[in-house]
């Protein structure tokens, strides 16, 4: 169970662009998620806390306008890369927490697999 | 340096050897995690651990966790090539905002 979907696992699309990633729980209520980014060889940086029917809580240093999070559904949060640039190069990944968990921050996240994004 | 120190950055050894992989942190924490990266995957749950914890098993896997250093251990027993990838420790603060803040990672390679 707890399974993340995230699609797709790779996009290379041209400057200007505008590059939509899709994060879905697929056997479980996601009230929370939460989109990383992460650079080579590097840890994973926190962007943004996405939650079902409101706005998404950004991190400090991260650009709303540049980086939209719709949460519209209890399965499916989405990451919008906005005309897109080469230093938005990156591996973008999602993470999920079973809303229907008590406690929630002492339970794990559940991953995506991942997003390699490369802007030419 | 950023919450989430891990140590060693890298870490070779033979298969069959344990291996130990640490992580010390900041701030006051609820619960530590431990996750496994495969190159170019997401990331896999191994283990949580929580503040009031002190040692935690998971068949081969074995946390501990001291709250007054704060720092937190990882070994693997019996290491097998499968088990080469990058480990990070994360922290969950105690302000239950289920923000996970992450370490900087080891990456272990398992020689056959």
């Amino acid at each position: 169970g707890a399974v993340v979907s995230q699609h797709p696992s790779r996009v290379i699309c041209k400057s200007g662009t505008s590059v939509k990633i899709e994060c879905r729980s697929l056997d479980f209520q996601a009230t929370t998620m939460f989109w990383y980014r992460q650079f080579p060889k590097k840890s994973l940086m926190l962007m943004a806390t996405s939650n079902e029917g409101s706005k998404a809580t950004y991190e400090q240093g991260v650009e709303k306008d540049k980086f939209l999070i719709n949460h519209a559904s209890l399965t499916l949060s989405t990451l919008t890369v906005t005309s897109a640039h080469p230093e938005d190069s990156s591996f973008y990944i999602c993470s999920a927490r079973d809303g229907t968990e008590k406690f929630g921050s002492n339970q794990p996240q559940h991953f995506g697999d991942g997003t390699r994004l490369s802007i030419l | 340096s950023q919450q989430g120190e891990e140590d060693p950055q890298a870490l070779s050894i033979q298969e069959g050897e344990n291996a130990t992989m640490n992580c010390s942190y900041k701030t006051s924490i609820n619960n530590l995690q431990w996750y496994r990266q495969n190159s170019g995957r997401g990331l896999v749950h191994l283990i949580l651990i929580r503040s009031n914890e002190r040692e935690k098993h998971s068949g081969r896997l074995r946390v501990t966790l001291d709250t007054s250093k704060k720092s937190s251990s990882l070994l693997i027993t019996a290491s097998r090539a499968a088990d080469t990838a990058s480990y990070f420790c994360a922290t969950a603060s105690n302000f239950g905002n289920e923000k996970l803040t992450f370490g900087t990672g080891t990456r272990l390679t398992i020689i056959p």
